[in-house]
């Protein structure tokens, strides 16, 4: 079956604008996980979602950073007022259940000119 | 919290060379453990993970690696590496909240 989804590949945004990034998981799997990569890192946990709840959202910098999946599958990644900072690849996870092995996706690579 | 340090982050081999990274984490209790490995151009990948059981797990591609508790380590070996097995190597471990925390990654480059 499909894999995990990420778009847009890439986005290029202007310091203080807003952007969404989409990411649709593996059908049927319950848990999302959002991670930011920065370069010559691993990846840095930001949030992940249990069905339609955020489980655990500790991990998002400050609150310019949220996330929603309101209907328990594709999640947004939404950043407001973007700063040069926020520049990574953000990749998205999911899982069967969230004590699994999470699959991810592509990533979309953000830069914040 | 948990962490995770590996320890080589970079590693340059010939190929049929043995290949070792090595991954440790921070604290013990039931762990789940993985590693993932990213090709260049392509997103991150399970190679293998152990959760119970035998302490010696298997991967795809030839890669094993050995969960020692008593030294909180989950190292990656193979055998006899191929230039396609040039790619970045990430150990991660499960926070208490199922959080995956990473290692910053070893990128591994086989020379033909």
């Amino acid at each position: 079956g499909a894999g995990v989804s990420q778009t847009p590949s890439n986005k290029v945004t202007e310091k203080g604008k807003y952007v969404e990034l989409r990411c649709d998981p593996i059908s049927g799997h319950t848990a999302l996980y959002w991670y930011r990569q920065s370069l010559g890192q691993g990846p840095e946990f930001l949030i992940y979602f249990q069905g339609t709840g955020a489980a655990d959202d500790s991990g998002l910098p400050n609150d310019r950073f949220f996330a929603v999946r309101p209907e328990g599958s594709v999640s947004t990644l939404k950043i407001q007022r973007t700063e040069r900072g926020d520049s990574a690849v953000y990749l998205c996870a999911s899982s069967l259940v969230v004590s699994n092995e999470q699959f991810f996706g592509p990533g979309t690579r953000l830069t914040v000119l | 919290a948990q962490s995770v340090s590996q320890h080589n982050h970079h590693v340059i081999l010939s190929e049929a060379a043995s290949l070792e990274l090595g991954c440790n984490y921070s604290y013990g209790g039931t762990v789940n453990l993985f590693w993932y490995v990213q090709y260049p151009g392509q997103h991150l990948q399970l190679l293998l993970k152990y959760f119970s059981g035998d302490p010696l797990v298997k991967g795809i591609k030839g890669f094993e690696a050995e969960f020692i508790k008593s030294k909180f380590s989950f190292n990656l070996r193979k055998p006899s590496v191929q230039w396609s097995d040039t790619a970045e190597y990430f150990c991660a471990v499960p926070d208490s909240n199922y959080q995956l925390i990473w290692g910053a990654g070893t990128k591994l480059i086989i020379k033909p």
